[in-house]
């Protein structure tokens, strides 16, 4: 699996677009880009994916560079209830999906 | 609803006593999976099967035992749990490898003491 990096924490002010970045330098060509998040000790929650194109659903929109070495999740009017941890996970269809530390969005009031 | 139902939601336990936590979906998906969820660890992969009677470790399976016999129902047992076990755990359940996505279970927070 292409290794990801992510800032451990961001806030993002209520109302605002939250933006979190994902680094995956090392992502290869069929390697998808998945998105989830998990709101305090509930089960993580499916948000997007996609592999070259942007792609953008009742959620949020992911935008990935051209270069496909990272990309951004865009939520467009953060909520008070948007507030979680948000993992970036690179892997090919089919594999085993592995989390790593994530960020956690704080949306403050 | 479509969704994967975990039980108990709580439990606790004492060293050494079998137990089994129960993982059911109701989406048809042929694949399955545990996780465990610590402090400062993320979530790890425990055991996950790709459809019946198909089963595989995941990076934790130590400890654990899973069973596959009907497509809903991918139980996780614990023959002697140790308090090392102790954890928040996770089933999900994905159809197409995972490609569309996983839908994750509520999580069952086990205390073994």
């Amino acid at each position: 699996d292409a290794k990801t990096t992510q800032p451990p924490s961001m806030d993002c002010a209520e109302g605002r677009a939250a933006n979190l970045p994902c680094n995956h330098s090392t992502i290869s060509g069929n390697e998808y880009v998945y998105w989830y998040r998990q709101i305090h000790s509930q089960g993580p929650q499916y948000i997007i994916h996609g592999l070259k194109n942007n792609e953008t659903n009742e959620m949020a929109s992911l935008i990935i560079t051209e270069d496909r070495k990272s990309s951004t999740l865009i939520l467009p009017h953060a909520t008070l209830r948007d507030t979680a941890v948000y993992y970036c996970i690179v892997l090919f269809p089919g594999q085993n999906f592995v989390f790593g530390p994530g960020t956690r969005l704080s949306v403050l009031p | 609803e479509a969704q994967v139902t975990q039980n108990p939601r709580y439990l606790i336990t004492v060293t050494g006593k079998k137990l089994t936590v129960t993982c059911s979906q109701n989406m048809n998906h042929e694949y399955m999976s545990w996780y465990r969820q610590d402090p400062g660890l993320g979530l790890r992969q425990i055991y996950y099967s790709m459809n019946v009677e198909v089963t595989d470790k995941g990076d934790v399976p130590e400890g654990y035992k899973v069973s596959r016999k009907e497509k809903r129902n991918f139980p996780l047992i614990l023959e002697s749990p140790s308090p090392n076990q102790t954890s928040l755990y996770f089933c999900a359940s994905s159809s197409g490898g995972g490609f569309n996505g996983y839908t994750f279970g509520s999580g069952t927070r086990l205390t073994v003491v």
